[in-house]
């Protein structure tokens, strides 16, 4: 099975940085993804890592380590639209290829 | 990206009533599509995962019998609430998958409240 842990909450400020951190311990490993989920929506895809490095997509970048089994997501230039829970969640090795989930982070930005 | 669509958006509906949620990938053939079941403020929970054209693969602690899952072409999966209790009420997300992608594309959810 998966075990994901994240941050509950994080709190910053409109223009700044922030590192929201995963970590995973995993049965079998195909990926790990990050999500962003506003309250009521489903959520919306934002990164894809199965190989070590860190891989970048405007203001967010998303750092993957597998031997140490950790990950985060770097959101720059923070606005307060950016303000939404970030799920981690990591892939299986099965032929489904299942997802399993962290409980989120909610970020919330002030100006 | 791709576009997953879920309807309905929202269902009210009265105990021991069924439901029935339907899940389309509207430009790209899912061969997999995921169901996840979603409390207020709670993360996503993993009900199942149907392949077209076969039986769908149940979480632990999810009763088959109860959310019955139907996959039957490379487009559409429905989820069916039988028998629905108010603690069924909850925000239900279908994703999809298409074959040798890495990207799983969410539906915007239904909304189910059971009175």
């Amino acid at each position: 099975g998966q075990n994901i842990d994240q941050p509950t909450e994080m709190t910053a400020t409109e223009g700044a940085i922030v590192q929201i951190n995963c970590t995973y311990q995993t049965s079998g490993f195909n990926g790990l993804f990050w999500y962003q989920q506003h309250a009521g929506e489903a959520p919306t895809f934002l990164s894809y890592n199965v190989l070590d490095g860190l891989e970048e997509k405007g203001r967010f970048s998303s750092f993957l380590s597998r031997s140490k089994g950790y990950s985060y997501l770097l959101l720059k230039e923070l606005q307060m639209k950016d303000s939404a829970s970030y799920l981690c969640a990591v892939r299986d090795n099965t032929n489904a290829g299942k997802s399993t989930f962290g409980d989120g982070t909610t970020l919330t930005v002030k100006p | 990206g791709a576009v997953v669509s879920q309807h309905p958006s929202w269902v009210i509906c009265k105990s021991g009533t069924s439901v029935k949620i339907e899940c389309r990938s509207l430009d790209f053939q899912a061969t997999t599509m995921f169901w996840y079941r979603q409390f207020p403020k709670q993360s996503l929970m993993l009900m199942a995962t149907s392949n077209e054209g076969s039986k769908a693969t149940y979480e632990q602690g999810v009763e088959k019998d109860k959310f019955l899952i139907n996959h039957a072409s490379l487009t559409l999966s429905t989820l069916t609430v039988t028998s629905a209790h108010p603690e069924d009420s909850s925000f239900y997300i279908c994703s999809a998958r298409g074959l040798a992608s890495n990207e799983q594309f969410f539906g915007p959810g239904t909304r189910l409240t059971v009175l």
